[in-house]
């Protein structure tokens, strides 16, 4: 069973600050991360799928890389505004045919 | 495309009472999701099918609870009988395997029993 695991659970920053939080998933068997956000009374929405070791993305204000041979992803938000205030789900598949794993979520707060 | 369309959008119902939450998928997708979000468990996969046939169904909770995809544009899921603690949001969620295999997900049906 494949165990994507996030960290911290939850977070509360001040509008400005940049922050980051982490998706730890086995090394030994990976195909790619997804990383999607949540946010409340919504669906959750893909924010960057990657698959290569060293891919970094960036959407914005947001980032990602990934670290296939240590299993773990980091997602970076610069100068967090409070519409960023989410639950950001990382997922990870094992192989090309496997379902996406999700991982718990870091829940953001970011106070004006 | 309209997106992932589920319905309806709140049922309440009765405990030991049938219930049935319905999942029209992007077109052109060939895999759905059914997820239930709980404050425990988060967001938790119950059942996938690919091409309309179900291929991992190990977290479906218990015989109470069932799915189908009579084709590739419908998806119910269904529990029968209800019980308090089925009380979720379900989302059903589609994709195409294949490509970058990423979930689109409809608004989720909140399902309240009581």
């Amino acid at each position: 069973i494949l165990n994507v695991e996030q960290s911290p659970q939850s977070l509360h920053v001040q509008e400005g600050d940049s922050t980051n939080f982490t998706c730890s998933f086995p090394s030994s068997n990976f195909y790619a991360l997804h990383w999607y956000r949540w946010e409340t009374a919504k669906s959750p929405e893909a924010l960057f799928v990657m698959t290569l070791n060293g891919d970094e993305k960036k959407k914005g204000r947001i980032s990602a890389t990934l670290n296939t041979k240590e299993g773990y992803s980091y997602l970076y938000i610069k100068g967090s505004q409070p519409e960023d205030s989410a639950t950001y789900l990382c997922a990870s598949r094992g192989t090309s045919y496997d379902k996406v794993i999700f991982g718990p979520g870091t829940s953001l707060s970011v106070i004006p | 495309d309209a997106g992932v369309i589920q319905s309806p959008r709140h049922e309440v119902t009765e405990m030991g009472q049938e219930v049935t939450l319905r999942c029209k998928p992007i077109s052109g997708h060939n895999s759905l999701f059914w997820y239930r979000q709980t404050m425990m468990r988060g967001l938790e996969l119950l059942i996938y099918f690919n091409n309309n046939v179900p291929i991992d169904d190990s977290g479906m909770p218990e015989d109470r609870f069932s799915a189908k995809m009579p084709n590739a544009s419908f998806s119910t899921l269904k529990i029968q009988p209800s019980e308090p603690r089925d009380s979720a949001v379900y989302f059903c969620a589609s994709s195409f395997l294949g490509g970058e295999f990423i979930q689109y997900f409809g608004a989720g049906t909140r399902l309240s029993v009581l």
